[in-house]
Order: structure tokens, then C-alpha cells, then sequence
């Protein structure tokens, strides 16, 4: 059971470059999240998936776009990234969209735009 | 939204109890309180979570004040793995708003 993965680990990209995140969790759960930790700072949610199908803005959306593949997989897309968008990038799921269900988190993506 | 509030590092020895505190005291009746952590490098790994009710699972126990207005996360006896960032949140449904956190040090 590997639970959350992302890919990749680390990327380094030229401003206006674009990119994709990739996410997969293996735990059945309909709920995905993908979130931002500048240096120092807490984590902010930038989109949300709260079942197969259907996404949702977060807290700080603009910059990106996402995509339910299947239960399985979400995807995040830097279209024209910038220096802005540097910042690890993570990825969670959870069984359910409910305040009590607990969020698994994935190991991060390290993202560099010079 | 409701904000949380907690101090930005603690100390503590190894295997002595450890408190971390956090005020919320614009909570409403139906945010839960949850505690994440953070180990370097790591995503963030959830700890526990209540409503009003005190908790106790295997890695902590929640305090909860009668008001709600704040709470107190107990590590019963730290060592040197629980040396992380420690965030307190309030949540209603997805929306889990993570402040900076408390960075908890362990001494040996």
C-alpha cells in the first residue's frame, strides 16, 4: 500500500514553461487536494477534488488548473509558470469531503521557476 | 474564517510531557479541531481531532476547553521523532486553513 504518490520530486523550470503534477493514491478515497507550502508558511489549498468527477477552487486557485482522471489520479497544471509559483507542492486524500475525515498526505514536489 | 493562534517554537526534554496550546476563539459550533504534523522534509501526517469532547488516541491526547475557544494537544512523553511542526486547524468540511504552526525542538 504505497498511499499517496507524486511525481516528479523535483523540477526546475524557466518562467513561462509549463508543467504537470501528478498525484495517485491507492487507498479507495474519493477526496483529493492539492496544496502549496511557501518557506516558513503553512500549507494553503489550491484545488480540491471532492469525488470522481468534479473539482473545486481553494484558497489561492489562479496559476493553475487540475484535473480528476479517475478516483485514482489529479493532476495539476502550470500553464505559463512563475517565479511566483515556486514552492512545494503536495498532494492529499481523504475518504470523504467531511470536516472530520482525516487528509493523507503525499511526499511533495519540489518546484524551481527561475 | 476562523483563525487559530499558536506560539511559534517550543522546547521540551526527551520523554518528558509535552503541551502545545492553541487559541481559536472565533470557533463555531460546528468547526472540528484538528492537529496535524510536519516532520522535515515530510508532508504533513494528522494526529487527532475532536468537537468538544477531550481525546485520546496512540500518538496524543486532545484537550478541549469548555468554551472551545482553545485547546491543548498533549504528547505524553516526547522523544526525539516527534520533533516537528506542530498546526492546529479549524475545519468544517475541505477547507483546512494551516497557520505557521508551533516547531517543537526535543532535547535529548
Amino acid at each position: 500500500n504505497a498511499g499517496v504518490t507524486q511525481t516528479p520530486k523535483f523540477q526546475v523550470l524557466k518562467t513561462g514553461q509549463s508543467m504537470t503534477l501528478q498525484c495517485a493514491q491507492d487507498m479507495n478515497h474519493n477526496s483529493m487536494y492539492w496544496y502549496r507550502q511557501d518557506p516558513g508558511m503553512g500549507l494553503r489549498l489550491i484545488y480540491y477534488s471532492a469525488s470522481e468527477g468534479t473539482t473545486d477552487k481553494g484558497e489561492v486557485p489562479n496559476g493553475y488548473n487540475v484535473s480528476r482522471l479517475n478516483k485514482r489520479e489529479f493532476s495539476l497544471r502550470l500553464e505559463s509558470a512563475a517565479p511566483s509559483q515556486t514552492s512545494v507542492y503536495f498532494c492529499a486524500s481523504s475518504v470523504a469531503p467531511s470536516g472530520v475525515e482525516e487528509q493523507f498526505f503525499g511526499p511533495g514536489t519540489r518546484l524551481t521557476v527561475l | 474564517d476562523a483563525k487559530t493562534t499558536q506560539p511559534n517554537s517550543m522546547e521540551s526534554n526527551e520523554e518528558e510531557p509535552v503541551h502545545l496550546p492553541c487559541n481559536h476563539s472565533t470557533i463555531s459550533g460546528t468547526d472540528y479541531i484538528h492537529w496535524y504534523r510536519q516532520l522535515p522534509s515530510q508532508g504533513p501526517e494528522y494526529v487527532i481531532h475532536g468537537l468538544t469532547s477531550n481525546v485520546n488516541n496512540r500518538m496524543a491526547s486532545l484537550a478541549i476547553a469548555e468554551d472551545r475557544k482553545s485547546s491543548t494537544l498533549i504528547l505524553h512523553r516526547a522523544t526525539l521523532r516527534d520533533a516537528a511542526v506542530y498546526y492546529c486547524i479549524l475545519r468544517q468540511n475541505n477547507d483546512m486553513r494551516f497557520g505557521a504552526g508551533t516547531r517543537l525542538t526535543v532535547k535529548p
